[in-house]
C-alpha cells in the first residue's frame, strides 16, 4: 500500500532563513506533486515532478525528485511570511487512478 | 474558462442523515476524483470516476457512493452520517486517466465543509 511521509509536520522559521520539507512515499511511482494549502481554503499547485532527477522552481521554492530514494524535497530560500501556509506532497498510486497525499507541513515565517 | 465547481460551499447535518455533494469539473476535463480533508490532515482519496465508471476507491465504507453524469459532473452521497464524516470534501478533475502519455494535473475545487452536528 502507497503511503507519503512528509516531515518535518510544523515548521516555525524566520524571515530570510532557508529550510527543507521532505516527503517519502513507499513504493514506486514517477509522479509526484506539491501542493500549497492556506488556511479555509482548497489546494494550489505548485509543483509536479514527472522524472527521476526532476527540479522545478518558482521564486523561493525549489523542488526535486529523487525516484530511486523515493523521495523529494521542497525547499525553501530566504522566506517571506507569505510563504505561511500548510504544504503538501502528494503521490500517484499504481495506474495512476488515485493521488496519495501526505500529512501536510504547517510553515509558519516570522517576520 | 470555468475551473471545478463545488455546491454547496458549506452544509450542515445531524448524525444519521444523508447528503449529497455535487461538483462540475473543469470545462473539456472528464474524470472527477473526490477525498475528504479533515481538519489538520492531508487529503484522504475516496473515490475516482471515468467514463461514468467508478475506477478507484479508496479506503471508505460504502456509506460513500458517487456518481458520474454523461455532462461528466458528479455527485458524492453519504448515507447514516457519523460525527466522524465532519470534513472539507474536495473534487478535483482532470482529463483522462492520470497514465502515462495523457497525462493532465488534477484541477481542485473550493470544496464543500460538511459539519455533523
Amino acid at each position: 500500500e502507497l503511503k507519503v511521509e512528509q516531515n518535518p509536520l510544523f515548521l516555525s522559521m524566520q524571515e530570510g532563513k532557508n529550510y527543507t520539507i521532505y516527503c517519502n512515499y513507499s513504493t514506486t511511482s514517477d509522479r509526484l506533486y506539491w501542493y500549497r494549502q492556506d488556511p479555509g481554503k482548497s489546494l494550489e499547485s505548485l509543483f509536479v515532478l514527472l522524472s527521476n532527477g526532476a527540479v522545478k522552481q518558482e521564486g523561493r521554492l525549489m523542488a526535486s525528485l529523487d525516484t530511486k530514494a523515493r523521495l523529494s524535497t521542497l525547499h525553501i530560500t530566504a522566506a517571506v511570511h507569505d510563504l505561511s501556509a500548510t504544504y503538501f506532497c502528494a503521490v500517484d498510486g499504481t495506474g495512476g487512478f488515485k493521488t496519495i497525499f501526505g500529512a501536510g507541513t504547517r510553515l509558519f515565517v516570522k517576520a | 474558462d470555468a475551473g471545478v465547481t463545488q455546491s454547496p460551499t458549506h452544509l450542515i447535518k445531524t448524525r444519521g442523515q444523508q447528503v449529497t455533494l455535487r461538483c462540475s469539473p473543469k470545462s473539456g476535463h472528464d474524470t472527477v476524483s473526490w477525498y475528504q480533508q479533515a481538519l489538520g490532515q492531508g487529503p484522504q482519496f475516496i473515490f475516482q470516476y471515468y467514463e461514468e465508471e467508478e475506477r478507484q476507491r479508496g479506503n471508505f465504507p460504502d456509506r460513500f457512493s458517487g456518481h458520474q453524469f454523461p455532462n461528466y459532473s458528479s455527485e458524492l452521497n453519504v448515507n447514516a452520517l457519523l460525527l466522524g464524516d465532519s470534513a472539507l470534501y474536495l473534487c478535483a478533475s482532470s482529463l483522462g486517466p492520470l497514465v502515462e502519455g495523457r497525462f493532465q494535473p488534477q484541477h481542485f475545487g473550493d470544496g464543500t465543509r460538511l459539519s455533523i452536528l
